[in-house]
């Protein structure tokens, strides 16, 4: 079936350093949505993208939409230490199905 | 707004048990959904609701039913309850599928069973 690939599964960085997390489709999606999830909490949706290549940013935090709307990654500038957490894609198929990654989990070092 | 409101928030069931997880927004949302986490994982999708009286499988649906009388509430059911339950279960809603608009997740009910 189809999958929904995120990587890193783990990420450790030192508090202002950058990090990057990257979600792969097997298939081509209609869109795709970010979602935090902080440890011991519910996942909380931060953005939809929509358009082939699109790129939003929500202050420190970038998102981008590949041209053939088979991946997408998320970019926070300068992490700090409310950064930290499980950051999730899901991503929209042809058939209207939705397909979460398994996320990547955000360590901050002070 | 509550938003999406989970009762319990933590269960220990005993193997063979049987409990109901409760499920209600206030947002007039007409899709529902249940998903599982388990430890360091993604979220599996149990079932789903598309509006009162319709309901769907998801991913991972054996050993779970679940109803839709109501746009509120979306009630999970879990009938001898096994190890292998033993998760994070998340109810969600979203208004539409077509919109901008993401999944509103409850805060969850962690559910061990021995």
């Amino acid at each position: 079936g189809q999958q929904v690939m995120q990587i890193p599964q783990y990420q450790h960085v030192q508090e202002g350093e950058d990090f990057t997390t990257y979600c792969n489709s097997s298939t081509t999606l209609s869109n795709i949505q970010w979602y935090k999830q902080r440890p011991g909490g519910h996942p909380v949706f931060l953005i939809q993208l929509v358009k082939s290549g699109e790129v939003k940013k929500q202050k420190r935090l970038t998102f981008q939409f590949g041209e053939a709307k088979k991946n997408s990654s998320l970019h926070i500038t300068a992490t700090q230490t409310t950064d930290v957490g499980t950051y999730f894609c899901a991503g929209r198929n042809r058939d209207d199905k939705i397909i979460f990654g398994k996320g990547t989990r955000l360590h901050i070092l002070p | 707004n509550a938003g999406v409101t989970q009762t319990p928030k933590f269960r220990i069931l005993k193997i063979g048990q049987s409990m109901t997880l409760q499920c209600t927004q206030d947002m007039n949302h007409n899709y529902m959904y249940w998903y599982r986490q388990d430890p360091g994982m993604g979220l599996k999708l149990i079932y789903y609701s598309v509006g009162a009286g319709i309901t769907d499988k998801g991913e991972v649906p054996n050993g779970y039913n679940v109803s839709r009388s109501t746009t509120e509430d979306f009630p999970l059911r879990l009938e001898l309850a096994a190890p292998s339950q033993t998760s994070v279960y998340f109810c969600a809603s979203r208004l539409t599928t077509g919109g901008g608009d993401g999944y509103t997740f409850g805060s969850g009910t962690r559910l061990t069973v021995v």
